[in-house]
């Protein structure tokens, strides 16, 4: 399978403590979006990478939330202390920038906090 | 606020029908937009994108319609089949140039009865 693959698909966790998810995007994709989901919504853009370079944060990233893509490859999103209002999909995308630019979604990650 | 969203919630269809799904954006500074569909479980799959530059544009049994001038996307199904059952987005950049930061429409469930 050579399309955006994301780690783990479900994750439980308890109030409070941290959480760490894992894209790998397509690999001759430089660019690399995180975006959440709650049920019933839309996805909502959170961040996202060129290359290694984290070009823009939406104000839905609270201090909690930490995304890196460290070699330009793939990318972790952290949660730190996790609250209730974390629960979502959490899902990643890539893209190949340019005019023709066109983004694909991994299946995400479901985490839960109870 | 700027905001992209659809004119109904569910739609229902019987197969082999043809469905159509609206979608009304706001920002008139969007030039690109793009129709999701994602099943259960899945993250959202690219379908048909438009330009703003056109008004049609085709695909495999699917059509992306574009009015500008009342701010209005449709996606047309032909032919509807029990795997078309998914919800339905429609996305938008909300900006000239690049197509990163899409911001998306709340959905419509579409069920597809044999």
């Amino acid at each position: 399978d050579t399309g955006v693959s994301q780690n783990p698909r479900h994750k439980i966790t308890k109030r409070g403590q941290n959480v760490t998810f894992r894209c790998d995007p397509i690999s001759e994709h430089n660019r690399l979006y995180w975006y959440r989901q709650t049920l019933g919504q839309g996805p909502e853009f959170l961040t996202y990478f060129q290359n290694e370079a984290q070009l823009e944060k939406s104000r839905l990233l609270s201090d909690r939330f930490s995304a890196e893509r460290p070699k330009g490859s793939f990318s972790t999103l952290e949660i730190q202390r996790t609250e209730q209002g974390d629960s979502a999909m959490y899902l990643c995308a890539s893209s190949l920038y340019g005019v023709h630019e066109k983004l694909f979604f991994g299946s995400g990650t479901q985490l839960s906090v109870l | 606020g700027e905001s992209v969203g659809l004119h109904l919630p569910t739609l229902s269809v019987q197969e082999g029908d043809n469905s159509i799904i609206n979608c009304a954006y706001s920002n008139s500074a969007s030039d690109y937009f793009i129709w999701y569909k994602q099943e259960s479980g899945k993250g959202p799959q690219f379908i048909i994108d438009i330009r703003s530059n056109m008004d049609k544009r085709q695909g495999q049994r699917v059509t992306v319609l574009l009015n500008k001038t009342v701010k209005h996307l449709s996606l047309q199904i032909a032919a509807t089949q029990p795997g078309d059952s998914a919800v339905y987005f429609c996305a938008e950049n909300g900006r000239g140039g690049s197509n990163y930061k899409l911001t998306f429409g709340k959905g419509t469930l579409l069920t597809v009865n044999p």
